[in-house]
C-alpha cells in the first residue's frame, strides 16, 4: 500500500521569508514517481515537479527547490523568498511506474502574509 | 502543454437531479482518464479510472451505478452524477494520461457541484 504524509496542515509565513514542506512517504515499489502540486483558492491543480525514484538530485526551480531523500523517504519543497501569490494549498503525491493510481497526501495550506 | 478543458466550473441542481460533467484533452490523446473527488479541506481521492473504450474501474466504496463514466473517444471523458444528493456536493476533478507527456498527468480545472 502507499501512502503520502503531510504532517503541517496549515503554515504561516510573512512575505519573503523562506518555508518547507514537508512529505514523508511510504511504499514497496522500487521504482516510482513522486509529484508537487499546487492547488491556488481557485481551485485547479497545477503541476510543480515530477522526480523518479532513481533521480535523487535536488532540484531548483526559481524560488522553487526540492529535496528528495530516498533513505528517510521524503520530498520536501522549500519556497524562498515567498511571496502572496504563493498562497495556496501544496499537495505531495506517489504514484507507481506506468503513471497508475497517484495517491495524494492530504496537503498543507499555506498562507503568505504581506 | 497538453491542455484538459473541464466543464462547468460549477454547478448547482436540486436534490434528485442528475449532473453532468466533462473533460476534454485538447491537444493530445487520453488513453486514460482519472476522476477525483475532493470534499472541503480534505485530500482528492481517486473515484475512478476509465479506459477509451472499455468501462471504467471503480474504488472501493465508489457507486458506480451513481457515478456514471463514458470514455468513448481519445478526447472526452464524461462523469455523470445521477440522483444527486446534497452529500454528492464536492470538488470534482478530471486527469487524463498523455501518451506523450513526459510528466503523466494532466488536470482538468475542477468542477465545484453544490446539490441543494
Amino acid at each position: 500500500a502507499q501512502k503520502v504524509t503531510q504532517a503541517q496542515t496549515e503554515i504561516s509565513v510573512v512575505e519573503k521569508e523562506d518555508v518547507t514542506l514537508d512529505c514523508v512517504y511510504e511504499t514497496r515499489d522500487t521504482t516510482y514517481y513522486l509529484f508537487w502540486y499546487k492547488q491556488p483558492p481557485s481551485g485547479e491543480l497545477v503541476f510543480l515537479i515530477r522526480r523518479n525514484s532513481f533521480d535523487e538530485q535536488n532540484e531548483i526551480s526559481g524560488r522553487y527547490s526540492w529535496n528528495f531523500q530516498k533513505s528517510t523517504s521524503s520530498f520536501n519543497f522549500t519556497i524562498t523568498a515567498s511571496q502572496v501569490v504563493d498562497s495556496a494549498v501544496y499537495f505531495c503525491a506517489l504514484g507507481p511506474e506506468g503513471y497508475q493510481k497517484v495517491t495524494f497526501g492530504t496537503g498543507t495550506k499555506l498562507q503568505v502574509i504581506p | 502543454g497538453a491542455v484538459v478543458s473541464q466543464h462547468p466550473s460549477w454547478v448547482i441542481c436540486k436534490s434528485g437531479t442528475s449532473v453532468k460533467i466533462e473533460c476534454r484533452s485538447l491537444d493530445f490523446q487520453a488513453t486514460t482518464m482519472f476522476w477525483y473527488r475532493q470534499f472541503p479541506k480534505q485530500s482528492l481521492m481517486l473515484m475512478a479510472t476509465s479506459n477509451e473504450g472499455s468501462k471504467a474501474t471503480y474504488e472501493q466504496g465508489v457507486e458506480k451505478d451513481k457515478f456514471l463514466i463514458n470514455h468513448a473517444s481519445l478526447t472526452l471523458s464524461t462523469l455523470t452524477v445521477t440522483s444527486a444528493h446534497p452529500e454528492d456536493s464536492s470538488f470534482y476533478i478530471c486527469s487524463a494520461r498523455d501518451r506523450g507527456n513526459n510528466y503523466g498527468y494532466t488536470f482538468g480545472s475542477g468542477t465545484r457541484l453544490t446539490v441543494v
